[in-house]
């Protein structure tokens, strides 16, 4: 069985600090990763994604996320937080491997950016 | 990228009545959906995966009678909530694989339901 765990339901930063949203995972099969933010009353958008290749992976707006194996670890970061960057994020584990993968998210981070 | 469109974006029935919401899959065919719901501050539960062409698999404890899923062509699949009642009020949101790349579902917008 798979699943995935997001430490802390609500982090907040200021405007320019670093942004690190924690994931860990579980999963009898090597997994795929992904981020996927959400910003109000809106569906989910892909952040990023990994799927057995490079363990650091970069994605949009200046997210990037690593994949760490040891650790069971897939750990979103940004260097410098903007106030657009204010939205739910969700991490999420698949099989990958099937057409019919499913998905199994977190529980949800929400990231709020003080001025 | 992979676009994919959901209709209505937000509907309010009263109790008893059944809603229809679209997910189309805008310029890819996809022969695999998804369906979800999402309660207030709460993470996305799937409620059933849906085929082109054959029944929709139901996740565990999600009423396939209640929540009948057609995907009657590559890029049209529909959920319709039967009977709705209050409890039913949740954002409804579809997913789909895009093309050659089966491993990343892309998602609709979402359809917000709110049942009086």
């Amino acid at each position: 069985a798979q699943s995935v765990t997001q430490l802390g339901s609500h982090v907040s930063v200021s405007e320019g600090a670093l942004v690190l949203l924690r994931c860990n995972y579980s999963s009898s099969v090597p997994p795929y990763l992904f981020w996927y933010v959400q910003y109000p009353n809106q569906g989910l958008q892909l952040l990023l994604k990994y799927t057995s290749a490079a363990t650091l992976v970069k994605g949009i707006n200046g997210f990037e996320a690593e994949f760490k194996k040891s650790e069971t670890s897939f750990h979103l970061t940004k260097p410098s937080a903007h106030m657009s960057d204010a939205a739910e994020y969700f991490c999420a584990v698949s099989r990958g491997y099937s057409s019919a993968s499913k998905i199994i998210f977190g529980s949800g981070t929400r990231l709020s950016i003080r001025p | 990228g992979a676009v994919v469109s959901q209709h209505p974006s937000w509907v309010i029935c009263k109790s008893g009545t059944s809603v229809k919401i679209e997910c189309r899959s805008l310029d890819f065919q996809a022969t695999t959906m998804f369906w979800y719901r999402q309660f207030p501050k709460q993470s996305l539960m799937l409620m059933a995966t849906s085929n082109e062409g054959s029944k929709a698999t139901y996740e565990q404890g999600v009423e396939k009678d209640k929540f009948l899923i057609n995907h009657a062509s590559l890029t049209l699949s529909t959920l319709t909530v039967t009977s709705a009642h209050p409890e039913d009020s949740s954002f409804y949101i579809c997913s789909a694989f895009y093309g050659l790349d089966q491993e990343t579902q892309y998602f609709g917008p979402g359809t917000r339901l709110l049942v009086l």
